[in-house]
């Protein structure tokens, strides 16, 4: 298994843009999440679907960012418009069973906007 | 909060030894797992022990779960230089949303 692929690895955007992040989660996981990590805030959950369905998007910071999962095998995290303070690593993860076993992290996409 | 708190926040050893991280939490869980970092990479999970058990080993991991003080421990033996890395826990609640909190992490830096 390939394990959770994100694309791209690094997304460098000017501020106002569309942004476009992707996950291909572990093939079986019914569960998959949406991180975001920077120094000052760490890791933050931004959203999880169970099934691909959003079960809980209260960490999405506000309307510009969304998220779907169209089916088992993809999801995408997107950002419109874009800003500078929105420049973090962004990780996907899948896991099987949601908390009762591990998660499986993708490399992470390195967003900077400028 | 569940989340985990990591204790201390920052180590640094020199190759060969011990290194030991506390977390602690706040609530009841179902499992407490321990992920590695490295730098610019993506979490790996570690290991899992759930609230029955009080210890659990894998290579030179050892974890332990204290539920009654809402605490675990990782201990590295032997120490590498490729053990330098964050490592966080992370906890899953006994009841309520199936997912875990992570705590911040603790930086290890091992000192060839």
């Amino acid at each position: 298994d390939a394990g959770v692929i994100q694309s791209p690895r690094h997304e460098v955007t000017e501020m106002g843009q569309e942004v476009t992040l992707r996950c291909k989660p572990i093939s079986g996981h019914d569960y998959l999440f949406w991180y975001r990590q920077t120094m000052m805030r760490g890791l933050e959950l931004l959203i999880y679907f169970n099934n691909n369905v959003p079960i809980d998007d209260s960490g999405m910071p506000e309307d510009r960012f969304s998220a779907k999962m169209p089916n088992a095998s993809f999801s995408t995290l997107k950002i419109q418009p874009s800003e500078p303070r929105d420049s973090a690593v962004y990780f996907c993860a899948s896991s099987l069973w949601g908390a009762n076993y591990g998660y499986t992290f993708g490399s992470g996409t390195r967003l900077t906007v400028v | 909060s569940q989340q985990g708190e990591e204790d201390p926040q920052a180590l640094s050893i020199q190759e060969g030894e011990n290194a030991t991280m506390n977390c602690s939490y706040k609530t009841s869980i179902n499992n407490l797992q321990w992920y590695r970092q490295n730098s610019g990479r993506g979490l790996v999970h570690l290991i899992l022990i759930r609230s029955n058990e009080r210890e659990k080993h894998s290579g030179r991991l050892r974890v332990t779960l204290d539920t009654s003080k809402k605490s675990s421990s990782l201990l590295i033996t032997a120490s590498r230089a490729a053990d330098t890395a964050s490592y966080f826990c992370a906890t899953a609640p006994s009841y309520g949303n199936n997912r875990l909190a992570f705590g911040k992490g603790n930086q290890v830096v091992v000192i060839p």
